[in-house]
């Protein structure tokens, strides 16, 4: 499709669990970003990838959460030994990566932990 | 991480009532996007700021890029009940790349 796919759109698993989340950016897109929305709350940024730069993980919250880009494209989120309170729906996002690049969103994954 | 400062937090008008909401930054910003947001989905742009003191408007939506460069404001006109949703304004920061901040959010109920 034309914009920003993720998957799994819902994703609910026991306290402890990897999971996986998966972004596939707009084509031409060279910049991808993940963020976390807690219920109620605003965008908590994770992590910024622009083109074959070393990424900026300047918000992942601790060393269970990772990220990675394949080919400068699709992204996946792993995070490890899952707790409750990273309950939220995590947003991915691309953009162009210029100086007016504005960043398109994908509808998000919500993830449940147990 | 570093959040904007977005107000009011939320609002309750009448459909065809004006809104105004504002996003304030302690850093200045070279970039100001508006974002909505329904409930399931990811944000959707609005508009987007590039320049000190620009002005843009989308239909009945107007953003304004602050002088100083700390802050930016959405005005919504005569507003309808699909306006309803969480309003988020982003920024980023000048010379720091390419990271977006964003604000906590404006929740907007229009009662009919």
């Amino acid at each position: 499709g034309a914009g920003v796919s993720q998957s799994p759109s819902n994703k609910v698993t026991e306290k402890g669990k990897d999971v996986e989340l998966r972004c596939d950016p707009i084509s031409g897109h060279t910049a991808l970003y993940w963020y976390r929305q807690s219920l109620g709350q605003g965008l908590e940024f994770l992590i910024y990838f622009q083109g074959n730069s070393a990424p900026d993980k300047s918000g992942l919250p601790s060393d269970r959460f990772s990220a990675e880009r394949t080919g400068g494209s699709v992204s996946t989120l792993t995070i490890q030994r899952t707790q409750q309170e990273d309950s939220a729906v995590y947003l991915c996002a691309s953009s162009l990566g210029t100086n007016t690049g504005e960043l398109f969103f994908g509808e998000g994954s919500r993830l449940t932990v147990l | 991480g570093q959040q904007l400062n977005q107000s009011p937090q939320s609002m309750f008008i009448q459909e065809g009532e004006d809104v105004s909401m504002n996003c304030t930054s302690s850093s200045i910003f070279n970039t100001w996007l508006w974002y909505k947001q329904d409930p399931g989905e990811g944000p959707v742009l609005l508009i987007a700021l590039y320049k000190a003191g620009e002005l843009t408007s989308n239909g009945r939506l107007t953003a304004q890029f602050g002088i100083t460069r700390k802050d930016s404001f959405l005005n919504i006109s005569a507003s309808i009940p699909s306006d309803v949703g969480i309003y988020f304004c982003a920024g980023r920061r000048h010379y720091t790349g390419n990271q977006f901040y964003f604000g906590t959010g404006t929740s907007l109920t229009v009662i009919p």
